[in-house]
């Protein structure tokens, strides 16, 4: 199963917005609406941020949003701070396979 | 609290075999699917596999069909993930979670498994 494509970094200033992309095929992204995304901060278990594309778990700031454009998901963060430097990988249900995958992860470095 | 513990990783030898356990506490853990993802070092997070909440129903990732078996003892809230023929690309972090509503959540911290000679 091929990985879901992601931005390798990006980065921002604290107080800007950034968006990390996610692309896939109609077989994942495309077809369902089981997209999550998960924060990594180096040495740490991953932690959930948006589940179904758009929904965001009690206990996550409003400062993360989701959302899906065709094969495309995308994930939000505005109002950067610097504890939001971390990695993040989205990941979503392929039907085809009864698998899930992973996106390459993003490294967000906020200047 | 809602916990996962992870255990049973280490150095083992190429060819080798090993069982990982994740405990589960503070949710219902009959009621979850529940997935194994794997994170080798400096790398990004791969799901390896998940299990249904009876037990009986199991997905893999293709890539290691026939060398892991995921299982579940409910009565003592555990998950487990027995590997076979290990190889130096299996080293990693494995993390086990529950694969509730189609989200991953909780996680473990994880726990190492180091394939060398």
């Amino acid at each position: 199963q091929s990985a879901l494509t992601q931005p390798a970094s990006v980065s921002g200033s604290p107080g800007q917005s950034i968006t990390i992309s996610c692309t896939g095929t109609s077989s994942d992204i495309g077809g369902y609406y089981y997209v999550s995304w998960y924060q990594q901060h180096p040495g740490k278990a991953p932690k959930l941020m948006i589940y179904d594309v758009s929904n965001r778990p009690s206990g996550v700031s409003n400062r993360f949003s989701g959302s899906k454009s065709g094969n495309t998901a995308s994930l939000t963060i505005s109002g950067l701070q610097a504890e939001d430097e971390a990695d993040y990988y989205c990941c979503a249900y392929r039907g085809t396979t009864l698998s899930w995958l992973f996106g390459g992860g993003t490294k967000l470095t906020v200047l | 609290e809602v916990q996962l513990v992870e255990s049973g990783g280490g150095l083992v030898q190429p060819g080798g075999s090993l069982r990982l356990s994740c405990e589960a506490s503070g949710f219902t853990f009959s009621s979850y699917w529940m997935t194994w993802v794997r994170q080798a070092p400096g790398k990004g997070l791969e799901w390896v596999a998940n299990i249904r909440q009876d037990g009986n129903e199991k997905y893999y990732v293709d890539s290691l069909k026939g060398r892991f078996t995921i299982s579940r003892d409910n009565a003592k809230n555990s998950l487990y993930l027995q590997m076979n023929s290990l190889r130096a690309e299996d080293t990693a972090v494995y993390y086990c979670a529950g694969n509730h509503n189609w989200r991953f959540d909780p996680w473990g911290q994880g726990t190492l498994v180091t394939v060398s000679s």
